[in-house]
């Protein structure tokens, strides 16, 4: 138990449907990130927030969007996905310069 | 960054120790050697991270050249639990709030 919660585990979607992806942390951190891991590759990340700001949008699709309300929780907005975007989301907080704590990740298909 | 370069895979029978690699030929002086591993579908797990000395926890130990082109992690007594990808990687420190960029890693497998 790393103190970084996901929710949900796993999720079935379409690619019509709309759906969000949460993360929530009190261990007192200021930043969070979003990470994502097809099958067989490595982790990639897609969005950094610093203190309820977004940093960093690695060149992600609009299809996904991010949304920071306050320092413990951390959501990704899912519509219209294809495919190809099913893959596990990990959710990563830190404090400053410490070390990565990590979700145990919400693996997502989309048919 | 700097690159890191590992091993893609490698067995250990089970009680014996794990001698992870990983080579950083660019490493600058400001850069700290970090190791994190993914059991299969969870989230990374930090395990130990060093400067120049070597270093130990309860998890593993940090082995670091001299020259710091080249590091081991060590996991002492391997156990069918420590069966994960191990990913080494170089990071400047200070770093802000600077993303961690995992690279492909060492898959690991413990075998009884």
């Amino acid at each position: 138990e790393t103190g970084v919660t996901q929710t949900p585990r796993h999720l079935v979607m379409g690619m019509t449907n709309k759906k969000s992806l949460k993360c929530e942390q009190h261990l007192g951190h200021n930043a969070m990130y979003w990470y994502k891991q097809s099958a067989k590759k490595p982790l990639e990340l897609m969005f950094v927030y610093s203190l309820e700001e977004r940093v960093e949008n690695n060149s992600v699709p609009s299809r996904f969007s991010p949304e920071c309300p306050n320092s413990s929780h951390l959501f990704l907005h899912l519509h219209t996905l294809q495919p190809e975007d099913s893959a596990l989301y990990l959710c990563a907080s830190r404090l400053g310069n410490e070390k990565l704590f990590f979700g145990s990740g919400t693996q997502l298909s989309v048919l | 960054d700097a690159k890191t370069t590992q091993p893609p895979s490698m067995d250990c029978a089970e009680g014996r120790a794990a001698n992870l690699p990983c080579n950083h030929s660019t490493i600058s002086g400001n850069e700290y050697v970090y190791w994190y591993r993914q059991i299969h579908s969870q989230g990374p797990q930090y395990i130990i991270h060093g400067l120049k000395n070597n270093e130990t926890n309860e998890m593993a130990s940090l082995i670091i050249t001299e020259d710091r082109k080249s590091s081991t992690l060590i996991l002492p007594h391997a156990t069918l639990r420590d069966t994960a990808v191990y990913y080494c990687i170089v990071r400047v420190y200070p770093s802000g709030n600077t993303p961690l960029v995992f690279g492909k890693g060492t898959r690991l497998s413990v075998i009884a």
